[in-house]
């Protein structure tokens, strides 16, 4: 069975642009989960999708946004690109989403902007 | 949140078993201790949970105070490969609209395996 793919690997951006980033779960997957991690912050949670819906949000301005489609896949959107915006974004699959699920991360994308 | 406490870092002898403990003194009757661990240059990679007894598979054992304020990731016998951050995390669910069941990542431990 295929892990987590996310695309594209590398990003270089400026600032004041937006980028779009893309996660494809484990297949049979219904939950994905957004990740950001920088080296001073550590991994700090995004959101939550399940079943098209989002469920629940970290502590991250409007700026960042994102979504499910019906075969699961999401996307993350980040307007408006900050310097410190740069960051490894992960994405993690779950079967479900209940606290005994186990959340499959991907290889993660990596943002930088300039 | 349910917070968890661990060392910064520990080392280990290749080949020798090692054993990562991890304080969650706040943890409450529901909340799963899962335990993560982060190769470099990789996303984090699913080690082992637990709920109130110990749990062994292929990777590891996970033993869990009685109390569960407590509990140690055993690696049985360290590996290079086994070089690492590791993660204790407390899957909590919270009743905020539709639940939350995010993996909350404090520092974690770097283990260092000397050849």
């Amino acid at each position: 069975k295929a892990g987590v793919t996310q695309t594209p690997r590398y990003l270089i951006k400026t600032r004041g642009q937006q980028v779009t980033l893309s996660c494809s779960p484990i297949s049979g997957h219904r939950s994905v989960s957004w990740y950001q991690q920088t080296p001073g912050q550590g991994l700090q949670f995004l959101f939550e999708y399940f079943s098209e819906t989002q469920r629940n949000k970290g502590n991250f301005p409007g700026r960042f946004s994102g979504r499910q489609f019906s075969n699961s896949r999401s996307e993350m959107n980040v307007s408006t690109l900050e310097l410190g915006d740069s960051a490894l974004y992960l994405c993690a699959s779950s079967l479900l989403a209940g606290v005994a699920d186990t959340q499959y991360f991907g290889p993660g994308t990596r943002l930088t902007v300039l | 949140d349910a917070k968890t406490t661990q060392p910064n870092s520990m080392e280990s002898n290749e080949e020798e078993p090692v054993h990562l403990p991890c304080n969650h003194s706040t943890i409450s009757g529901t909340d799963y201790i899962h335990w993560y661990r982060q190769l470099p240059s990789q996303g984090p990679e699913y080690v082992i949970h637990g709920l109130t007894s110990n749990v062994n598979n292929r990777m590891a054992s996970l033993a869990i105070a009685e109390d569960r304020k407590s509990s140690t990731l055993i690696l049985h016998r360290a590996t290079l490969r086994d070089a690492a951050v590791y993660y204790c995390i407390l899957r909590v669910v919270t009743y905020s609209g539709a639940g939350s069941y995010q993996l909350t990542f404090g520092k974690g431990t770097k283990l260092s395996v000397i050849p």
